[in-house]
This record gives C-alpha cells, sequence and structure tokens, in this order.
C-alpha cells in the first residue's frame, strides 16, 4: 500500500485560501467516504480536522473544509492565519480495515 | 473526556521486541478503534494497525503483517502493540489514538512513545 500523495510544501499570506490536494487511487480514497485530515505542530501529536471527508469535529474552526473528487481528497483552508502554520496529512481508509496516510503538507503563512 | 495515557520511552537493541502500552480512561469505549500510528525522526505518519475494542479484531499495514502485533486487556482498558525484530529505521514516536468507529476519523490521540534501536 502507498502513501498518499501531496504536495511537500503550500503557503499563502494570512487572509489568503489555500487548498491541499491528496492523490490516491480507486482502491482507497475512490472507494471509500472515509478521509480524515490531521494537523501536527512541531513535537505535538496530530490533531484531527476533517473526518469522513468532509465533517468537522467539534472544536475545529469553519475555516477549515474538505472535499473529494473521484480518487484525489482536498483541504481548504479560508482566512489562513499564523496559528495555521504546521504540517498537514490526510489518511484514508484503504479496504479490510487497513488505512494509509497522505506523504505530509507543511503549511507556511508569509 | 477521553484520555489516552503511553508507557515511557524505551531504548532497544536491533533484533529485540518492544511492547507500548495505551491505556484509556474517560468513557468506555466499546464502539471504538484503536490505531496505532509510528513518526520517524523528520518523517510522515505511518499507519501500523488497529483494534477493535468492541470484538478484539485487527487489522494491519501489509508492510508489518508478521512483524507487528496489537492486543487488549478489556480489564484495564489498555491497548499493546508490539514490534519485533527491531531495525534502526523502527526509531520512531508510537501513537495510539481512538476511533470511533466507522468514522474513519482519529479523534483523540495518546502523548507519544519514543522508541530508539541502537547498538
Amino acid at each position: 500500500q502507498s502513501a498518499l500523495t501531496q504536495p511537500a510544501s503550500v503557503s499563502g499570506s494570512p487572509g489568503q485560501s489555500i487548498t491541499i490536494s491528496c492523490t490516491g487511487t480507486s482502491s482507497d480514497v475512490g472507494s471509500y467516504n472515509l478521509v480524515s485530515w490531521y494537523q501536527q505542530h512541531p513535537g505535538k501529536a496530530p490533531k484531527l480536522m476533517i473526518y469522513e471527508g468532509t465533517k468537522r469535529p467539534s472544536g475545529v474552526s469553519n475555516h477549515f473544509s474538505g472535499s473529494k473528487s473521484g480518487n484525489t481528497a482536498s483541504l481548504t483552508i479560508s482566512g489562513l492565519q499564523a496559528e495555521d502554520e504546521a504540517d498537514y496529512y490526510c489518511c484514508s481508509h484503504a479496504g479490510s480495515g487497513t488505512y494509509v496516510f497522505g506523504t505530509g503538507t507543511k503549511v507556511t503563512v508569509l | 473526556q477521553v484520555q489516552l495515557v503511553q508507557s515511557g520511552a524505551e531504548v532497544k537493541k536491533p533484533g529485540a521486541s518492544v511492547k507500548v502500552s495505551c491505556k484509556a480512561s474517560g468513557y468506555a469505549l466499546t464502539s471504538h478503534h484503536i490505531h496505532w500510528v509510528r513518526q520517524a525522526p523528520g518523517q510522515g505518519l505511518e499507519w501500523m494497525g488497529l483494534i477493535n475494542l468492541s470484538g478484539g479484531g485487527t487489522s494491519y499495514a501489509q508492510r508489518f503483517q508478521g512483524r507487528v502485533t496489537v492486543t487488549r486487556d478489556t480489564s484495564t482498558n489498555t491497548v499493546y502493540v508490539e514490534v519485533s525484530s527491531l531495525i534502526s529505521e523502527d526509531s520512531a514516536v508510537y501513537y495510539c489514538a481512538t476511533e470511533p468507529t466507522g468514522t474513519g476519523g482519529c479523534d483523540h490521540w495518546g502523548q507519544g512513545t519514543l522508541v530508539t534501536v541502537s547498538t
């Protein structure tokens, strides 16, 4: 099972919107609505930002949103803020109870 | 509120095994999975496997089949991951995390356990 493909880095100015893509295959992202997104700050455990492709856990800001088209899922951060600077990972169910993470994207707020 | 508390850091020699624990508290996790995820220094997240707390069923990433075992002790609400035949590339922070079954999202995470494999 290969890691899902994400851009290594994405940057934007405060207030701008950015989108992080997560490309898999018809065996993972394309087959299941079980895509999640995690934010990780240095030295910290990951934090769930989106689950089931589009749903936000309680307490997560609504300037984070998720979507999916075919084999590619996306995370959009609207109104970029300084505290959004972190690493972001997608994760998808890949069949038979297994999961696979993306390669990770470093978000920089300029 | 769910809390996951993991065991402390470990230093192991190549070829040895390591067993990391994850104790859950807060409320009964009968409808949850516990996932194990690791992160090597400076690298990304890697999914290892999970256990279904309601039935005890497990699943593993293909690359860890036969070398990683996830178990549970229902009497203490503790889950374990054991990695055998350790190599230097197994040096990483190991995390446990809970997923409400069927959501695919891990909403609570342990603090992480650093495992160092070194001669």
